[in-house]
């Protein structure tokens, strides 16, 4: 059936380090691969997204690489800041006619002043 | 643009009561989706609707019921209330699926005693 598989769990790192999250699916016809970031007690928010037509998208500190040989798409935060520090997910959805989200487990990302 | 509206924001009930949780999405928007969120399970798909027709399901039983009106407001349901109900409970718009962008509510925080 259709996974995500998310890793690591939890992730720290030192301020201005860098972090990278790392999402394995398992639907061929995923075509859309968003992610979200969400902070305690509040919404899950878009920060960037990928579609299957693309390798790679940068949106200033973010980057975020697709591998669709692999199945795999990654999120890479460059010069991490302590207010980055929240919950990210990644998901998956199918190329069919849906708005159905695969969400990943979560990684819990502290950045350390 | 008004975002993703949710009401109401908290709501404790007892096992065996029924609960309905509203979902008002961007305005253009047409479909709307709806996940559960737990601690342990992340974040789980439950239905998603589209022109008011339920476009795809996840894996929960049948007290979890939703519709979706003319206007694209959409409303979930569950009746006879379990203690494992208690979750937040998200619905997230987007103008069609596919690979069109998604975003959240604020969530309803449901708890049941």
């Amino acid at each position: 059936g259709e996974n995500v598989e998310q890793h690591p769990s939890t992730l720290s790192v030192q301020e201005g380090d860098s972090a990278v999250i790392k999402c394995t699916y398992s639907d061929s016809a995923s075509n859309y691969f968003p992610w979200y970031k969400q902070e305690l007690g509040k919404r899950p928010q878009l920060i960037i997204d990928i579609r299957s037509n693309v390798g790679e998208k940068k949106d200033q500190r973010i980057a975020v690489t697709l591998n669709k040989t692999a199945k795999h798409f990654s999120l890479h935060i460059t010069e991490t800041q302590p207010e980055d520090s929240a919950v990210y997910f990644c998901a998956a959805r199918s190329s069919s006619n849906t708005g159905k989200l695969i969400f990943g487990q979560g990684t819990t990302l502290q950045v350390k002043p | 643009k008004a975002g993703v509206t949710q009401t109401p924001r908290y709501l404790i009930k007892t096992r065996g009561q029924q609960v309905t949780l509203s979902c008002s999405p961007i305005s253009g928007h047409r479909s709307v989706s709806w996940y559960q969120q737990t601690p342990g399970q992340g974040l789980q798909f439950l239905f998603e609707y589209f022109s008011e027709t339920q476009r795809n399901k996840g894996n929960f039983p049948g007290r979890f019921s939703g519709r979706q009106f003319s206007n694209s407001r959409s409303e979930m349901n569950v009746s006879t209330l379990e203690l494992g109900d208690s979750a937040l409970y998200l619905c997230a718009s987007s103008s069609a699926g596919g690979d069109t962008e998604a975003f959240f509510g604020q969530g309803t925080r449901l708890t049941v005693v």
